[in-house]
């Protein structure tokens, strides 16, 4: 069965910084795409992160770009988001999800999330 | 990338058919077939329903369709059930992601 356990989030100052991790398992880790979606209290789904399946390629939404660092740990099956410079507006839900094989573009299996709170 | 243009809600009584549609543009929908539909239901983690703009996941029922027509997709639920009441989110993959504002399903 595959699983997604996100951790790492909490409550933060505006300007600073955290890691999240996110767990997984019932699939082979290193063979797939994964990307961080996140979801502000009441609000939509806004897609912020991708990493290949080897971690050479990172790709990153606008509003997070020079903030936000993608990377991923194959032999500990871990994806990570250090976040920098945290603002108000990125307070969220934010979910791991993973992808299909190579050459398909949408998130086949989520995590529950772990919520980041920006707050003096 | 702009978000997706969704009705904000939308309802519909047990056993009829509701659809929500999902307005891009030639960058995003138009472009190449991944649009996909997700289901959230309070407090939970989204759902993949419809994948590639008509797939369905296995699992998911029959009564879940997806199209698209030039830069907009629809997701239509047939037969509709109580345990349908929820959010749902579309999305399309150009370059990157961009997802729909979502549209809250009410079952009367």
């Amino acid at each position: 069965e595959v699983q997604l356990v996100e951790s790492g989030g909490g409550l933060v100052q505006p300007g600073g910084s955290l890691r999240l991790s996110c767990a997984a398992s019932g699939f082979t880790f290193s063979t797939y795409a994964i990307s961080w979606v996140r979801q502000a209290p009441g609000k939509g789904l806004e897609w912020v992160s991708s990493v290949s399946a080897d971690g050479g390629s990172t790709y990153y939404a606008d509003s997070v770009k020079g903030r936000f660092t993608v990377s991923r740990d194959n032999s500990k099956n871990t994806l990570y988001l250090q976040i920098n410079g945290l603002r108000a507006e990125d307070t969220a839900v934010y979910y791991c999800a993973k992808r299909p094989p190579i050459g398909q573009f949408h998130f086949e299996y989520w995590g529950l999330g772990t919520l980041v709170t920006v707050s003096p | 990338q702009s978000a997706l243009t969704q009705p904000r809600s939308v309802s519909g009584s047990p056993g009829q058919s509701v659809t929500i549609s999902c307005t891009g543009t030639s960058s995003d929908i138009g472009i190449y077939n991944y649009v996909s539909w997700y289901q959230q239901h309070p407090g939970k983690a989204p759902k993949l329903m419809i994948y590639d703009v008509t797939k369905r996941p296995s699992g998911v029922p029959d009564r879940f369709s997806g199209s698209k027509s030039d830069n907009a997709a629809s997701l239509t639920i047939s037969g509709l059930q109580a345990d349908d009441e929820a959010d749902y989110y579309c999305c399309s993959h150009a370059a990157t992601w961009v997802f729909g504002g979502g549209t809250k399903l009410t079952v009367l």
